[in-house]
């Protein structure tokens, strides 16, 4: 099991310029996120989606679009990309915590390698 | 919402023991999180506790006071490869098992 891969690992983006981030996992979890990293300020919660076909906003989703077209697929998208942007990106997955657990590790979040994204 | 304070740095010496606080306010509580990242790594996994109580993992134990909105990390038996951030998170009560982080602590092994 690879768990969760992101792609690509670095970028450098121009100012204005789009692109986008693919995650993937192999562990057949409903719920994906995406989370940004920057020095100082822990993770915050970009987008995420319980479930194929659905996603919701988090607590910072300005300048970013996502979309879960595959259950294995969440990708992060930057339509005009700005120097705030500019931080490391990870994707994480988890089980869908309403089927009833067992364990505190069903709440366990699996954290891809991150993507180093630097905007000028 | 959710607003969790930690400590930003802490250093201790190898086969001590270090305790890593971690308070909370919030708007819903499901439980609180541990996860671990050594620099230029991912997040890992540590605990999560639901109930009050101590839960106890190898060298590691977290505990939580729901009354209190408190919790802390405890690491025992110190190693070098423990030197990382530690971050505590917030599950609430919002639906899709989302976490908020605390900005994390920095913890500094020491020989």
């Amino acid at each position: 099991n690879a768990g969760v891969t992101q792609t690509p690992k670095f970028r450098v983006l121009k100012t204005g310029q789009s692109m986008t981030l693919l995650c993937a996992q192999d562990m057949n979890h409903e719920y994906m996120y995406w989370y940004r990293q920057d020095p100082g300020m822990g993770l915050r919660l970009i987008h995420y989606s319980v479930g194929e076909g659905t996603t919701a906003k988090g607590e910072v989703p300005d300048g970013y679009n996502v979309s879960r077209l595959k259950k294995q697929n969440f990708l992060l998208g930057l339509e005009s990309a700005a120097p705030s942007q500019t931080s490391v990106y990870f994707c994480a997955s988890s089980y869908d915590t309403r089927t009833g657990t067992s364990g505190s590790n069903s709440y366990e979040q699996y954290f891809g390698p991150g993507t180093r994204l630097t905007v000028t | 919402g959710q607003s969790l304070e930690q400590p930003s740095e802490v250093t201790a010496v190898e086969g001590a023991i270090v305790q890593i606080n971690c308070t909370y306010q919030t708007s819903g509580f499901y439980g609180l999180s541990w996860y671990q990242q050594h620099d230029g790594g991912a997040p890992t996994f540590l605990s999560y506790n639901a109930l009050d109580g101590l839960e106890e993992t190898g060298r590691f134990s977290s505990f939580l006071s729901r009354s209190d909105s408190y919790g802390y990390l405890l690491l025992q038996e110190l190693q070098m490869k423990d030197s990382a951030s530690y971050f505590c998170a917030v599950r609430g009560t919002g639906g899709g098992n989302k976490l908020t982080f605390g900005t994390g602590t920095q913890l500094k092994v020491e020989l």
